[in-house]
């Protein structure tokens, strides 16, 4: 079943400008990731932040992870039209190997 | 990180057929996932495969619609078997790492006639 739930669905922006997509969870997490796909392509790792963690950065991506509001945020900044894509995150429980999806954020950057 | 691959990257198949999916690792895993990502959908977790002993499959998914080969460390093969187009999807195969990050293969794109 799929647990986190991302938000918007759909984003679309100027080139430039900065993109948020958050995600909530249900349960207790191990760790938190962000994917990134490009039209139907393979997904490719962004950043992974784990449960005693509170922020990370990764060049113009930004991750924030609020345990107590089982949520996380993904912001990119400065973005480009090469950022057009569909964003995931995906949650890992503690003592489980499986790793679940939400639902993604489609992003479009217009140039 | 992980180099993963898989053949073949795209196929088109007529229903009632089979089609099996490879996937090789660059390293050696105890375990390997499959998944199922339906058309603009996300991914949906169809098995993890050990290597010596049968895959478990999640709800939903059952072998005989999706037998799964893991004959060594670093390699595993999935079958979607008398497909149909509801089977259309990309399957992506991954792993997990050392540093706790989960790697996807570049995906097969299928289409069922």
């Amino acid at each position: 079943s799929q647990q986190g739930e991302e938000d918007p669905q759909a984003l679309s922006i100027q080139e430039g400008e900065n993109a948020t997509m958050n995600c909530s969870y249900k349960t207790s997490i191990n760790n938190l990731q962000w994917y990134r796909q490009n039209s139907g392509r393979g997904l490719v790792h962004l950043i992974l932040i784990r449960s005693n963690e509170r922020e990370k950065h990764s060049g113009r991506l930004r991750v924030t992870l609020d345990t107590s509001k089982k949520s996380s945020s993904l912001l990119i900044t400065a973005s480009r039209a090469a950022d057009t894509a569909s964003y995931f995150c995906a949650t890992k429980k503690g003592g489980s190997e499986k790793l679940v999806f939400g639902k993604g954020t489609k992003l479009t950057v217009n140039p | 990180s992980a180099v993963i691959s898989q053949k073949p990257s795209r196929d088109i198949c007529q229903r009632g057929t089979s089609l099996t999916i490879q996937c090789q690792v660059d390293s050696q895993v105890t375990m390997m996932f499959w998944y199922r990502q339906q058309p603009g959908q996300s991914l949906t977790l169809i098995a993890t495969a050990n290597q010596g002993s049968e895959a478990t499959y999640e709800s939903g998914f059952v072998i005989d619609k999706f037998p799964i080969s893991r004959p060594n460390l670093t390699f595993s093969t999935l079958t979607v078997s008398n497909m149909s187009p509801e089977d259309s999807s990309i399957y992506l195969c991954s792993v997990w790492t050392q540093s706790d990050t989960q790697y996807f293969g570049p995906g097969t794109r299928l289409t069922v006639l």
